[in-house]
């Protein structure tokens, strides 16, 4: 069973504080790890896909890299607008097999 | 880019009684998937579709849910005999598969089901 562990549960920062969320995962196969951003009420906004170790990509402030155990998202100098809970999905890799596999996500709050 | 609407946004019931929800993908999108999330967990995989094909479903997805996406397009979720614990965000996303597309999966708002 695909497993996906996301810590801390919950994070508050001050403007500009930099910090990194993580996403540890289990899966037989990976076929893409993925960040969404999810604000209350609404559905997740897609952030990011890595395929393999070492991959790494940018979005403005967010960074997302990837091993073979864990991924992390690391925010620089955030801002509140960035206050939102964070998701991390995982797809393995037998084609069929479709579904995404979430964690619980990462609250963050960022204090102005 | 329209992106993908779902319809209604919020529906409260009496237990009991039946609802059904639509989704309409983005309008190139061939694979269209419903997730239902809980308060404070992620969204969970209820099916998928490949076209009008369903071919994935969810040991969640008991006797009383049925999905149907007709013709390829928009998609509907039924749910039977409604119970307290199926209150939750029913959520729908869509993606274009390979190889033309990079089967990234976009999220819909969700419709609010409240049972009472």
């Amino acid at each position: 069973e695909d497993q996906v562990t996301q810590s801390p549960e919950a994070l508050r920062l001050q403007e500009g504080e930099s910090s990194s969320l993580n996403c540890s995962y289990t899966v037989s196969g990976l076929r893409g790890l993925f960040w969404y951003r999810q604000d209350p009420g609404k559905g997740p906004e897609f952030l990011f896909t890595l395929y393999s170790a070492g991959e790494e990509k940018e979005k403005e402030r967010l960074k997302a890299t990837l091993t073979k155990k864990e991924s992390f998202l690391h925010i620089t100098a955030p801002k509140p607008e960035d206050s939102a809970t964070y998701l991390c999905a995982v797809r393995r890799s037998n084609f069929g097999n479709e579904k995404l596999t979430f964690g619980t996500g990462t609250r963050l709050t960022i204090i102005p | 880019d329209t992106g993908v609407s779902q319809d209604p946004r919020h529906k409260i019931t009496k237990r009991g009684q039946n609802v059904t929800f639509r989704c309409d993908p983005i309008s190139e999108h061939n694979r269209l998937y419903w997730y239902r999330q809980t308060l404070g967990q992620g969204p969970e995989f209820l099916t998928y579709f490949q076209n009008e094909a369903q071919l994935e479903k969810s040991r969640l997805l008991s006797d009383r849910f049925s999905a149907e996406r007709p013709k390829g397009s928009f998609s509907t979720l039924e749910i039977q005999r409604t119970e307290q614990g199926d209150s939750a965000m029913y959520l729908c996303a869509s993606s274009f598969g390979p190889p033309l597309g990079t089967d990234t999966q976009y999220f819909g708002p969700g419709t609010r089901l409240t049972v009472l």
